[in-house]
This record gives structure tokens, C-alpha cells and sequence, in this order.
């Protein structure tokens, strides 16, 4: 069984420039979450989706960072601009449905804001 | 609002030696309760989890109890190895934050050998 695939796997980019993450879930995953996860600290849960509806997003910083999940199936996350307190690893997970409470996690994108 | 606090890292080992990784945690309604181990250079994956009061959840000789009255879920291990080397995450999950887990900081373990 295929993992969940993150892409690009390292980044670096410069303060106010823009940056976009792709994730692509367990097949037949019905729920799809990003989280942000800084350096010594445990993962933050930016945004849930369920299918391709919203069902969390009250840590989204939504002036500077979106996330869609058009067609229900992969996602992508956008930074623009970025900040220096964004440099951390975004971890995009997936499960079959927000009940089932095993999550699958990528391997992440790491990102650094110089 | 839901908290997970854990011991402070990073934890140093002998092999064969006896672990324990403390975690308490805040939470309204009833959680269910998490192990995520994070191998170098791997993803967070899960080792273990508790959906009710009492449960012991376990795996690959790791052991945690849901512990209601003291309101935590430690992680033990008899006897830990050189490949249990990772960081180890304890977390929770509510109906009403939609299921999503709610992570601690993060132990980080090293076995010696």
C-alpha cells in the first residue's frame, strides 16, 4: 500500500516570497489534514478536510496561508508572503474518515524561511 | 481547551534498560489517547492507542494505560533496544476538535548500546 506522498521534501525560500506544498493521500482517504511542526515542538494542526470540505480551520493564519483540496483527492497548502517564523516541517496525514482515529503521516516538507 | 504535556527530553539509555515516557493531559469530554513514534529520517507513526478509561494499549513491547483519575498515559518498556532510538509523541483526539490529534512536544529517546 502507497504512503502518503508530500512533495517537495526540502525548501528554501526568502522572506515575503511564496511557497506552495502538494500532498497526495492513501487512496480511498476521506479526510486529509496539514500540520505544522517547529523545531522542538510537537505537530499543529493547521486545517482537516473532509473530501474536499473544510472542516477545521481555525489555526490556519488565513491572511498569509491557504489550502485547497479541490477535487477530494490530493491537496496543496500556500504560504504567501512567508515569515521567518514559518520555517518548520508541514506533515500532511490522511485517514479513511474523521472517526477512524489511526493517522497515516508523510514524510513532510521542510522549509526554511531565510 | 485540549493539552497534551510530556516529560522533557532528550532521554539516554542502556539497552536493556527500563523506560518510561511521562504524559498528562487536558481534555474536555472523553478522549482517546495516542503513541506516535518518529524514526530519523521516517514519519510519524503510530504505536498505540486507549479510547476509554482502563484500556492498556500495546505494541511491539511498548505498553501505555488510559489512567482517568490521574488524568495521564504513560509509555513503558521493559527492556528498550538501540532501534527504539526515535522521538516519541503522546497525543489525543476529541469528538468535538473533529478527531484531530492534539500533540505533546515530543520525547526524544537514544539507546546506547
Amino acid at each position: 500500500e502507497a504512503g502518503v506522498a508530500q512533495s517537495p521534501r526540502y525548501k528554501i525560500i526568502e522572506k515575503r516570497q511564496s511557497v506552495a506544498f502538494w500532498c497526495n493521500p492513501i487512496s480511498g482517504h476521506a479526510t486529509l489534514y496539514w500540520y505544522q511542526q517547529i523545531l522542538g515542538q510537537g505537530p499543529k494542526l493547521l486545517i482537516q478536510f473532509q473530501n474536499n470540505g473544510v472542516v477545521d480551520d481555525s489555526q490556519l493564519p488565513k491572511d498569509r496561508f491557504s489550502a485547497e483540496r479541490l477535487k477530494g483527492v490530493d491537496s496543496t497548502l500556500k504560504i504567501q508572503p512567508a515569515k521567518l517564523e514559518d520555517s518548520a516541517v508541514y506533515l500532511c496525514a490522511s485517514s479513511l474518515a474523521p472517526t477512524n482515529e489511526k493517522l497515516f503521516f508523510g514524510s513532510g516538507t521542510q522549509l526554511s524561511v531565510l | 481547551g485540549n493539552s497534551v504535556t510530556q516529560m522533557e527530553g532528550p532521554v539516554t539509555l542502556s539497552e536493556e534498560a527500563f523506560l518510561t515516557i511521562n504524559c498528562t493531559y487536558t481534555a474536555t469530554g472523553y478522549p482517546s489517547l495516542f503513541w506516535y513514534v518518529q524514526y530519523p529520517g521516517e514519519g510519524l507513526q503510530l504505536l498505540l492507542k486507549a479510547t476509554k478509561a482502563d484500556d492498556k494499549g500495546s505494541n511491539k513491547g511498548f505498553e501505555a494505560t488510559y489512567r482517568k483519575e490521574t488524568t495521564s498515559f504513560h509509555l513503558e518498556k521493559g527492556s528498550v533496544q538501540v532501534s527504539d532510538s526515535a522521538v516519541y509523541f503522546c497525543a489525543l483526539s476529541t469528538t468535538n476538535s473533529g478527531y484531530a490529534l492534539n500533540f505533546g512536544k515530543g520525547t526524544s529517546l537514544l539507546v546506547t548500546p
